[in-house]
């Protein structure tokens, strides 16, 4: 069974571009999450996706959004691109996307605004 | 509101000796419990959970953890250190509200 799988794997931007990162579950699963992670900050939970609806939000700005199709693959768009912005983007599956299930991560997008 | 801390962020220990990674979390329910690993350049994979039944939580490679609600705890122990346990492990909690809270991570160093 296939993991989760994100791509790409990297990406180097330039300040004020936009970027799609890309998210495929494990097949059967309908609950994706997307986190940002940096040394400083840890992971911090960005939004979650079930059956193409946002379920759940953290607290990023608007720049930061996403969408999920009725395969269950996501994709997260960040737009006008901060020095900031610079991280690894993580997604995790799972079935129901309840608090008791586990989650199944990808390896990330590393992305390096310059 | 809940949240997580995970008191140390660098551990390190000789290869054979215990282990010990710290945390604590604060939840207005009674929360799950989790704890990742994360080695480099991979994504996180799950340890072992906690759900409201036996305190003392098995998990994979000899790691175990142990809720204690009267402390507010929930620390990942290892009888025995070895080489690929090198990581960063994450603290995890989740309550019935399912929003989904990771601590900063402790990055455990093994020493040979």
């Amino acid at each position: 069974k296939a993991g989760v799988t994100q791509t790409p794997r990297y990406l180097i931007k330039t300040r004020g571009q936009q970027v799609t990162l890309s998210c495929s579950p494990i097949s059967g699963h309908r609950s994706v999450s997307w986190y940002q992670q940096t040394p400083g900050q840890g992971l911090q939970f960005l939004f979650e996706y079930f059956s193409e609806t946002q379920r759940n939000k953290g607290n990023f700005p608007g720049r930061f959004s996403g969408r999920q199709f009725s395969n269950s693959r996501s994709e997260m768009n960040v737009s006008t691109l901060e020095l900031g912005d610079s991280a690894l983007y993580l997604c995790a599956s799972s079935f129901t996307g309840t608090s008791a299930e586990k989650l199944f991560f990808g390896s990330g997008t590393q992305l390096s605004v310059l | 509101a809940q949240s997580v801390t995970q008191l140390d962020s660098h551990v390190s220990v000789s290869e054979g000796t215990p282990v010990l990674l710290r945390c604590n979390y604060s939840s207005s329910y009674s929360p799950s419990l989790f704890w990742y690993v994360q080695h480099p350049n991979k994504g996180l994979q799950l340890l072992l959970k906690y759900t409201s039944a036996a305190t003392l939580v098995k998990g994979i490679n000899g790691f175990e953890a142990e809720f204690k609600k009267s402390e507010t705890s929930f620390h990942l122990t290892k009888p025995s250190a070895h080489m690929s346990d090198a990581a960063e492990y994450f603290c995890v909690v989740s309550d019935r509200d399912d929003k989904i809270i990771f601590g900063k991570g402790t990055r455990l160093h093994i020493l040979p």
